[in-house]
């Protein structure tokens, strides 16, 4: 089965750095994607990781280990822009369609 | 540019009416997914296909179904719509089956009275 565990809700100020986190569990493992949604749009790719450690792309960083079932988005800089649901989805080898979590909505206030 | 659209974008429909949802990608995509996303569940997958003539039961398919005629096509029919079906439906397409990035449609907003 796959399990995949987002906390709900954060929130954050404007220019403040944001660490959303997600545990997963997967039969088999092949990769982990995190996806930005704003509100009434659709998901939109942020970043994979298939390899341990920290990917960086700009403002946004994404951190995986797979021995802990455990990846982290770290945003920083933080800008209102940024308000929006994140989704964490973990590549299970075990079947043939991605599954995402329920999503992390961050308010990022002035 | 290629692209992937969905319509209508918004309807509502009466419960037991059949309703379709189009699904069309200009990729070339092999892959094809259907979503809906509900509050507090996120995005459950209700179809999904890998290619021409197939398709495939997602954890949520009851009361759905799909068919693929062509690479560029996965309509998404409802048979008979319940309130419970009421939700934001996404469409998407990736070029590879385990690895590829999925690129989402605008959604549709479904409500069934």
């Amino acid at each position: 089965g796959q399990n995949i565990d987002q906390p709900t809700e954060m929130t954050a100020t404007e220019g403040a750095i944001v660490q959303i986190n997600c545990t997963y569990q997967t039969s088999g493992f092949n990769g982990l994607f995190w996806y930005q949604q704003h509100a009434g749009e659709a998901p939109t790719f942020l970043s994979y990781n298939v390899l341990d450690g920290l990917e960086e792309k700009g403002r946004f960083s994404s951190f995986l280990s797979r021995s802990k079932g455990y990846s982290y988005l770290l945003l920083k800089e933080l800008q209102m822009k940024d308000s929006a649901s994140y989704l964490c989805a973990p590549r299970d080898t075990g079947r043939r369609a991605l599954t995402f979590g329920s999503g992390t909505r961050l308010q990022v206030q002035p | 540019d290629a692209e992937i659209t969905q319509s209508p974008r918004h309807k509502i429909t009466e419960t037991g009416r059949q309703v379709t949802l189009a699904c069309h990608q200009t990729w070339n995509h092999n892959n094809m997914f259907w979503y809906r996303q509900d509050l507090g569940h996120g995005l459950r997958l209700i179809h999904y296909s890998y290619g021409v003539q197939d398709t495939n039961k997602g954890e949520v398919s009851d009361g759905y179904s799909v068919s693929r005629s062509n690479t560029e096509d996965l309509p998404l029919t409802l048979e008979s719509a319940a309130s419970s079906q009421t939700s934001v439906y996404f469409c998407a397409s990736s070029e590879r089956s385990n690895t590829g990035e999925l690129f989402f449609g605008e959604g549709s907003r479904l409500t069934v009275l």
